[in-house]
């Protein structure tokens, strides 16, 4: 069956502090790959998206995201984090074959420490 | 107004209510999505509406009722709620079924 993981439910990393936020994908075919993030009380919002072609991804706010074929990975990173990164972080796959199938992993909540 | 909106921002209502909550994107977008979102729990889908017609319903239980009169608004209507039903309702657009998405800032719901 399809499925997303987010194997790290919290995550706790000191303000200036490197980030790395782990997605793992099962599909049998390379799908479309997107990171969105989600403040308390808001909706999420975009941070970037793997269509195709280079497998390294520049997104907003400084996060960037590696797709790793070998691997089914899409690792989110940014290399100094700040208090206002503090969000939960979701990762969401959606099929580019057959009928529609958008699915999100269940989030990764990220505490920044001052 | 820009983006995604939804309305009302928060509800309270009883099991027996029957109310609406209402999505407007002004992306120009071809595609919308309701989403539930409870605590501890992964983000469910539960309906796609692409070039206004419905082509995904994730099991969702008969008492939520979608509506989408056009490409811009959304609607769902809720009867006889449960109070496990209690959840922020997100809504979304995006243009085509397999692009990213634009969501609003939910709605976030009681039932008593």
């Amino acid at each position: 069956a399809q499925s997303v993981t987010q194997p790290d439910i919290h995550i706790t990393v000191s303000e200036g502090a490197s980030l790395e936020l782990r997605c793992n994908y099962s599909y049998g075919a390379t799908p479309y790959l997107f990171w969105y993030v989600q403040s308390p009380g808001q909706g999420l919002q975009l941070l970037l998206k793997y269509f195709s072609g280079d497998t390294l991804v520049q997104g907003i706010k400084g996060f960037e995201a590696e797709f790793k074929r070998s691997q089914s990975s899409f690792n989110l990173r940014k290399p100094s984090v700040h208090w206002s990164d503090a969000a939960e972080y979701f990762c969401a796959v959606v099929s580019t074959s057959g009928t529609y199938k958008y699915i999100f992993g269940t989030g990764t909540r990220l505490k920044v420490l001052a | 107004e820009t983006g995604v909106t939804q309305t009302p921002r928060h509800l309270v209502m009883g099991m027996t209510n029957k109310k609406s909550l209402k999505c407007e994107q002004h992306l120009g977008h071809n595609a919308m999505y309701w989403y539930k979102q409870s605590a501890k729990k992964p983000l469910e889908l539960m309906f796609v509406y692409s070039l206004e017609e419905r082509v995904e319903n994730n099991s969702v239980p008969s008492r939520f009722s979608p509506e989408c009169p056009n490409s811009s608004h959304l609607f769902l209507h809720l009867h006889t709620l449960q109070p496990e039903d209690s959840a922020l309702y997100l809504c979304a657009s995006s243009q085509g079924v397999d692009s990213e998405q634009y969501f609003g800032p939910g709605t976030r719901l009681t039932v008593t």
